[in-house]
């Protein structure tokens, strides 16, 4: 696509629910990248994808998410048995390659756990 | 380890008036350097990166930075400010070093702050 497209832009969900965001990224991009940016924080680095591998997931806050990249495309981010903690904008971003200079952001999924 | 302050947390500027939005990094070897926006409900949009070359790098609508590497700073500038430049700032660092991880670390971010 045009744009690193995420879905949805906003979810509401109660603590204990599992959810997913979506990540489409531009389209012949090999390296997928996930932050997340709380409220008046900036931003904290997840995980990356080399096509459908993540080789370091320590970024990950807890053994509550997980991510998934399929394809060399969409990637999936999964928050089990969510908590009030994990309310924040997740934000997506792809670039050509590993090595490429700088990122294409998607506008982001704002989860608010309630 | 790679790290980025921004130092302020807001800063405040008149429409018209020239503008600096501070950085400063830490990299063990040289670092890429880059600047994104975000304005509000929007995702990070870039504007600018340093790479090699020139010291002073101009981006868009507008806007420059210099890196200083005895200083180790990027600090991002605008001769006169509009106030659709209103939006959170921020600067990015990345080692280029063949041992360097493969993301971005990215500061607290500066919002910014242009009245009319």
């Amino acid at each position: 696509g045009a744009g690193v497209s995420q879905s949805p832009s906003n979810k509401v969900t109660e603590k204990g629910k599992d959810v997913e965001l979506r990540c489409d990224p531009i389209s012949g991009h090999t390296a997928l990248y996930w932050y997340r940016q709380s409220l008046g924080q900036g931003l904290e680095f997840l995980i990356y994808f080399q096509g459908n591998s993540a080789p370091d997931k320590s970024g990950l806050p807890s053994d509550r998410f997980s991510a998934e990249r399929t394809g060399g495309s969409v990637s999936t981010l999964t928050i089990q048995r969510t908590q009030q903690e994990d309310s924040a904008v997740y934000l997506c971003a792809s670039s050509l390659a590993l090595n490429s200079y700088g990122y294409t952001f998607g506008s982001g999924t704002r989860l608010t756990v309630v | 380890a790679q790290s980025v302050a921004q130092p302020e947390d807001q800063v405040n500027v008149a429409e018209g008036n020239p503008l600096t939005v501070k950085c400063t990094y830490s990299v063990s070897g040289n670092p890429y350097l880059f600047w994104y926006v975000q304005y509000p409900n929007r995702g990070l949009q870039f504007l600018l990166k340093y790479i090699t070359g020139d010291n002073l790098v101009k981006g868009s609508y507008g806007f420059e930075a210099e890196f200083n590497k005895s200083q180790t700073s990027f600090h991002l500038k605008k001769p006169s400010a509009l106030v659709s430049d209103s939006a959170l700032y921020f600067c990015a660092v990345r080692d280029k070093g063949p041992n360097a991880g493969n993301m971005l670390t990215f500061g607290g971010g500066t919002r910014l702050m242009v009245k009319p």
